[in-house]
């Protein structure tokens, strides 16, 4: 099925240090999520982005809408332990009365303490 | 309030047998969509019904069908089971299938796996 490009794959990282992970795509989007995942539960949406160029914060995390509408990151500054999961983007994309999400490989996020 | 429900949490079958999952949407919600996440990779689009009816669905063979009920709750059915439909199964619900601002909200999974 289709995926989206998302790097690194893997990060592993001290408490305290900044994060930054993207996501590449071939075809344009309307909308980019991040969503955060932990085992044995859902994905959990951390943050949405609406417009080509939009750059939204909560909390320690920051998240831009690619200017070409086919690139979104995802920045988490001074990391925690509890921070651990994996993380995927996601495209919006409209097809008539249908809504579908376009997820991205992951990227697996350790903070050791 | 509670958010989306899916049961059974966890369930073992084997090949040829049929399965049927269950999703409740968080209440007020008129959009399910199921998606299945094999291990080590992102969910992909099964289906998305609004209103009791098909919007939308995924690259899956016929031996996938949903439906959604009155109450908005649904139901994934997979027929004639492979080794390769283990995975986690979401079910997601929005308000509707207008995305923006209504974000969909994702149930813990059934996790499937066949013997």
């Amino acid at each position: 099925g289709q995926q989206l490009n998302q790097s690194p794959q893997s990060m592993f990282i001290q408490e305290g240090e900044d994060v930054s992970m993207n996501c590449t795509s071939s075809s344009i989007f309307n909308t980019w999520l991040w969503y955060k995942q932990e085992p044995g539960e859902g994905p959990v949406l951390l943050i949405a982005l609406y417009k080509a160029g939009e750059l939204t914060s909560n909390g320690r995390l920051t998240a831009q809408f690619g200017i070409t509408r086919k690139d979104s990151f995802l920045n988490i500054s001074a990391s925690i332990p509890s921070d651990v999961g994996i993380y995927f983007c996601a495209g919006l994309s409209y097809g008539g009365a249908t809504n579908k999400l376009i997820f991205g490989t992951g990227t697996l996020l350790a903070v050791q303490p | 309030d509670a958010g989306v429900t899916q049961s059974p949490t966890h369930l073992i079958k084997t090949r040829g047998q049929q399965v049927t999952l269950r999703c409740s949407p968080i209440s007020g919600h008129k959009s399910v969509s199921w998606y299945q996440q094999v291990l080590g990779q992102g969910p992909q689009f099964i289906f998305q019904y609004y209103e009791k009816e098909e919007r939308g669905r995924g690259n899956f063979p016929d031996r996938f069908s949903a439906r959604q009920f009155p109450n908005y709750s649904s139901e994934l059915n997979v027929n004639a089971l492979l080794l390769g439909d283990s995975a986690l199964y979401l079910c997601a619900s929005s308000l509707d299938t207008g995305f923006r601002n209504q974000p969909q909200h994702f149930g813990d999974g059934t996790r499937l796996s066949i013997l």
